[in-house]
């Protein structure tokens, strides 16, 4: 059973669109993110987001939107993708960040 | 703000060699340490988790160690195997950001050589 899933593990889109990026959790935590990982391999938070709060990174550009139906599931909007937005997209979760972080295995989005 | 540095940037060694890759952060107020291991083109798997309160954890041939006051962890690997190759990420939960994150160092990238 994996305990953070995405979906999909790759996505190729052009310039403009937008987009949906999927993330579920079995582990009952009460706290899911997003990563975005770039080019030079380096990881940036994105959004944090609890039944209470989103909390957001204030780099990040308001094209982009985590939406959550329930506690299991943050799914990241994307509008208008640019070619910069091209990484690999990393969800995870915690149990308030006290006992680690799981993270799924990654969305490759390539913007063409 | 909350800043980790991990050094060496890339390690090469020979197998069976033991080896050290280090992980420095400037602010102590944390909740806990995390080493993750990333494979190419693959997700983040976790490997140790120290606590604030703890010096130390081990799995196997691996062996974290934190001394908080400094600002610095140690992942101590042991007999080391082509299988460890890749890249290792350390990341700090700290107490004192606008919201609750982990912060990740660049990584060290290892190759172990058979």
């Amino acid at each position: 059973d994996t305990a953070v899933s995405q979906t999909p593990k790759y996505l190729v889109t052009q310039m403009g669109n937008d987009k949906s990026i999927k993330c579920e959790q079995n582990l009952g935590h009460d706290t899911m993110y997003w990563y975005k990982q770039d080019s030079k391999k380096f990881l940036k938070i994105m959004f944090s987001y609890n039944n209470k709060e989103l909390i957001i990174n204030e780099t990040v550009p308001n094209r982009f939107s985590p939406k959550s139906p329930d506690k299991a599931h943050l799914n990241l909007h994307i509008n208008s993708l640019e070619l910069g937005d091209s990484a690999v997209y990393f969800c995870a979760s915690s149990q308030a960040g006290i006992y680690g972080y799981t993270f799924g295995s990654g969305t490759r989005l390539t913007v063409v | 703000k909350q800043e980790v540095t991990q050094i060496p940037a890339a390690l090469s060694v020979p197998e069976g060699e033991n080896l050290v890759l280090n992980c420095s952060f400037t602010d102590s107020a944390i909740y806990n340490l995390q080493w993750f291991r990333q494979d190419p083109g693959k997700g983040l798997t976790s490997l140790l988790l120290i606590q604030s309160s703890q010096r130390e954890q081990t799995s196997g041939r691996l062996n974290a160690s934190l001394d908080k006051s400094s600002g610095r962890s140690t992942l101590y690997i042991a007999a080391s195997q082509p299988g460890d190759s890749a890249t290792y990420l350390c990341a700090v939960t700290g107490m004192k950001t606008s919201y609750d994150k982990v912060i990740f160092g660049p990584g060290t990238s290892l190759s172990v050589i058979p």
